[in-house]
């Protein structure tokens, strides 16, 4: 599976917005783009997954770069519970294993 | 909200000593997973379970471990002689129906110690 990219951690306020990148630069053209978070002390969370056009849905959205060889989890306003650690996986199929790498913990703050 | 349920929630035992980590699925799921996260570390893939059988598993998943599923609802990851190395947060996850996408859903996790 093509490797991802994201920064290790980001700062919010509550109630704010919150753009957190995945950069995969090797992506082929039948990966799917997925989005985990793993809150503390908890299992992973699936949040939201793509493989070209943007996606909405309750808890986020994707917005899949043109060229797919970047992407973004949108937040739209970020609660206290939203302080997690956020995985962007990419895999070739849509079952495949999860590959995860470090992710980008999000702190928000009230 | 169906969800998948993992026991014990902490298991402590002694090194060479045989474990049994259960989890129970969502019903109706047909693909199984177990995951591990050591402590500070990344979640890393053990094994994927589909029709009975191991449909991949990673180089961690040597002879030692096992999986099973041994009566229609739970799932089972067994380790045979545990290492001071295998303690870690062992995460179950299962998955729905074949043909279209469906993300997995995770266990809480069973903490394992191994002293």
């Amino acid at each position: 599976d093509a490797k991802t990219t994201q920064p290790n951690s980001m700062e919010s306020n509550e109630e704010e917005p919150v753009h957190l990148p995945c950069n995969h630069s090797t992506i082929s053209g039948t990966d799917y783009i997925h989005w985990y978070r793993q809150l503390p002390s908890q299992g992973p969370e699936y949040v939201i997954h793509g493989l070209t056009s943007n996606v909405n849905n309750r808890m986020a959205s994707l917005a899949i770069a043109e060229d797919r060889k970047s992407s973004t989890l949108i937040l739209h306003r970020a609660t206290l519970r939203d302080a997690a650690v956020y995985y962007c996986i990419l895999t070739r199929a849509a079952g495949n294993k999860l590959t995860f790498g470090g992710g980008t913990r999000v702190l928000v703050k009230p | 909200e169906p969800e998948v349920t993992q026991t014990p929630s902490h298991q402590v035992t002694q090194m060479g000593q045989e474990v049994i980590l259960r989890c129970v699925p969502i019903s109706n799921h047909l693909y199984f997973y177990w995951y591990r996260q050591i402590l500070g570390q990344k979640v890393e893939f053990l094994v994927s379970f589909y029709n009975n059988e191991i449909s991949e598993k990673s180089e961690i998943f040597d002879d030692q471990f096992s999986v099973e599923r041994p009566d229609g609802s739970n799932f089972t990851l067994k380790i045979r002689s545990t290492k001071l190395e295998d303690s870690a947060m062992y995460f179950c996850a299962s998955r729905g129906l074949a043909g279209r996408y469906n993300e997995q859903f995770f266990g809480p996790g069973t903490r394992l110690t191994v002293l």
